[in-house]
């Protein structure tokens, strides 16, 4: 079957830096979300990952290895507004979204 | 980026009525459009995908009589949920993609909170 894990819960202190993780199995691949949910909204896009690296947008990072099924979410100078919930998602050979059950950060002052 | 509008954000109802939930596009054309339902503190759920002027695909252990999904144009899709009752009661959320091109991401609406009383 198909599976992605993430931590389910994260905290982090205001201005360090935290990096969730997202291990996956799936059929196929093509290419791997990270969204940010804030309680009780809609998620918003973050990141999108298809080949193996690092992307790097303002303070947010994301890292991929396609060989590993692995990727990783990395903020930095972290600010209490980044307290929310973080999912994964990896499209699958047929173009379907699979969601990972996400990682609650909570930012300590 | 795209932006998706969804109403009614919050829904209050007594059980046995039916609801409907509106999904649409606003700066797009969306030919295929996502539902998805959330329950507190789990993940995303897709219960259908949307296919403009064609029948919804549901996911299994959905129930399409009961969740009527009808996507009349490319930029609007509905979610009725029929029948209502207290266990329906969830986060729904509809989102559309602007192609499976090079990023294909996907953009959701503000979500739907309904309860059933």
């Amino acid at each position: 079957g198909q599976n992605i894990d993430q931590p389910t819960e994260m905290t982090a202190t205001e201005g360090a830096i935290v990096q969730i993780n997202c291990t996956y199995q799936t059929s196929g691949f093509n290419g791997l979300f990270w969204y940010q949910q804030h309680a009780g909204e809609a998620p918003t896009f973050l990141s999108y990952n298809v080949l193996d690296g690092l992307e790097e947008k303002g303070r947010f990072s994301s890292f991929l290895s396609r060989s590993k099924g692995y990727s990783y979410l990395l903020l930095k100078e972290l600010q209490m507004k980044d307290s929310a919930s973080y999912l994964c998602a990896v499209r699958d050979s047929n173009y379907q979204l699979i969601w990972g059950a996400g990682t609650k950060l909570i930012i300590k002052p | 980026g795209a932006v998706v509008s969804q109403h009614p954000s919050w829904v209050i109802c007594k059980s046995g009525t039916s609801v409907k939930i509106e999904c649409r596009s606003l700066d797009f054309q969306a030919t295929t459009m996502f539902w998805y339902r959330q329950f507190p503190k789990q993940s995303l759920m897709l219960m259908a995908t949307s296919n403009e002027g064609s029948k919804a695909t549901y996911e299994q252990g959905v129930e399409k009589d009961k969740f009527l999904i009808n996507h009349a144009s490319l930029t609007l899709s509905t979610l009725t949920v029929t029948s209502a009752h207290p266990e329906d009661s969830s986060f729904y959320i509809c989102s559309a993609s602007t192609g499976t091109g090079k990023t294909g991401e996907l953009f959701f609406g503000e979500g739907s909170r309904l309860t059933v009383l």
